[in-house]
């Protein structure tokens, strides 16, 4: 059974940082793009990362709202991806989702996690 | 960044009902295009891949066509399950970007 689980959510001061993990089971991680997507209370969908697998070298991209304040990792040997997020606002307080896309089929979010919440507040 | 936008933004609809969302890109996309479908509290679910590929397990009432900049989903005849939000995706540039959804309710 694939599994995507989402842990270290909850609430963070503006300007602190929380790092979520993404730990994966039922497929094989190496091979697939690990995705961050977002969803703030009653909003729509907004991507907002990736990293790509070890055949293309782990590259990684983001939204521009994030770039530089936000980083996506991931071990392999564990079947883990992390999202750390630094200097937050309060605008990225949302639900946050892992998702992924097979490195070598078609370009879709398959599988998804549950979802946690990460709230900034003072 | 490529820009997504669904039109309705919302609809409402009976059961037994042919629903048509449609979706154009800010430019072309060829047929990198997902369409998931959301219920409340529960992450998004994928029903349609590039464009037109019925994801397995999804019914056959849901069809997808369109490449280029246009595209639509349509579900044949409503059924009680499918109210809910439905996005696209595309996955086309290196940032990959959702419409901001259409809510589907019950009429």
């Amino acid at each position: 059974e694939v599994q995507l689980v989402e842990s270290g959510g909850g609430l963070v001061q503006p300007g602190g940082s929380l790092k979520l993990s993404c730990a994966a089971s039922g497929f094989t991680f190496s091979g697939s793009t690990i995705h961050w997507v977002r969803q703030a209370s009653g909003k729509g969908l907004e991507w907002v990362g990736r990293i790509r697998g070890k055949a293309i070298n782990y590259v990684t991209a983001y939204v521009p709202s994030v770039k530089g304040r936000f980083s996506i990792s991931r071990d392999d040997s564990k079947n883990t991806a992390y999202l750390q997020m630094n200097s937050l606002k309060t605008e990225d307080t949302a639900v946050y989702y892992c998702t992924r896309h097979d490195d070598y089929g078609d370009q879709k979010f398959d599988y998804w996690g549950q979802g946690i919440l990460v709230t900034v507040s003072s | 960044d490529i820009q997504m936008t669904q039109s309705p933004s919302s609809l409402s609809a009976s059961v037994g009902d042919r629903v048509t969302i449609t979706c154009r890109a800010s430019q072309n996309i060829n047929n990198y295009l997902n369409w998931y479908q959301q219920k409340p509290g529960k992450a998004p679910k994928l029903l349609i891949y590039a464009a037109s590929s019925l994801q397995s397990g999804v019914p056959s009432r849901f069809s997808g066509s369109g490449s280029g900049t246009d595209f639509t989903l349509t579900i044949s005849s409503l059924q009680p399950e499918d109210f809910a939000t439905y996005y696209c995706q595309q996955s086309y540039s290196t940032l990959w970007t959702f419409g901001q959804g259409t809510k589907v309710e019950i009429k």
